[in-house]
């Protein structure tokens, strides 16, 4: 199995910052990486795949980049609404797997 | 706009089987672009990926759950379940259903659409 792990586990940051969360691959995945965002008590929500594929209804100041073993998600200018937990997904090969989770709190 | 809905019983017995149903309403589960997954998150952790279904019934297993899991499809009632046999207190856990898209021929695949999630609590 394709272990995905997450860094940092926890961030704090401020409305207005530039924001990256980092997702690394045990083995080359190419461009099969998915970004989710959950919040508290909700189903996660598709942000990005293909590894930089916005998803329709998602707003450009999420983006997506990275191939092989190493990825990043950037958020531009943080609004109140970004503050939840965010998982990268490998789609490579089955099973698929999530990395442990970033999670977004306010400075 | 395609939605999901998981059913079923919100506490199970230690040993016991634990089963649910997703129903799908906006879209149809034959559709040939889709596999229908199986998703869970224990309180306070990450995700784990259960298994999936195609509308064919062909289906993958998480390997750490195989020897448990069985997910089926009733196409005429646009319906997808999962049963867990043996369960144990470590099956606590939010179950999601969703669907999984892939993209020809590049083999994207993604989970793009999610039901609300239901508790299942594993306890005598």
């Amino acid at each position: 199995d394709i272990q995905m792990t997450q860094s940092p586990s926890s961030l704090s940051a401020s409305v207005g910052d530039r924001v990256t969360i980092t997702c690394r691959a045990s083995q080359s995945i190419s461009s099969y990486l998915n970004w989710y965002q959950q919040k508290p008590g909700k189903a996660p929500k598709l942000l990005i795949y293909a590894a930089s594929s916005l998803q329709s209804g998602v707003p450009s100041r999420f983006s997506g980049s990275g191939s092989g073993t190493d990825f990043t998600l950037t958020i531009s200018s943080l609004q109140p609404e970004d503050f939840a937990t965010y998982y990268c997904q490998q789609s490579y090969s089955t099973p698929p797997s999530f990395g442990q989770g970033t999670k977004l709190e306010i400075k | 706009q395609v939605q999901l809905q998981e059913s079923g019983p919100g506490l199970v017995k230690p040993s016991q089987t634990l089963s649910l149903t997703c129903t799908v309403s906006g879209g149809s589960i034959s559709s040939g672009s889709y596999y229908w997954s199986w998703i869970r998150q224990p309180a306070g952790k990450g995700l784990e990926w259960i298994g999936r279904i195609y509308t064919s019934g062909s289906t993958n297993y998480n390997p750490s759950l195989k020897s448990r899991v069985t997910i089926s499809v009733d196409t005429s009632k646009n319906q997808f379940s999962l049963k867990l046999s043996s369960v144990t207190a470590a099956d606590t856990a939010v179950y999601y259903c969703a669907s999984n898209i892939v993209v020809v021929p590049a083999a994207i695949s993604y989970f793009d659409y999610w039901g609300q999630g239901t508790l299942v609590t594993v306890s005598s």
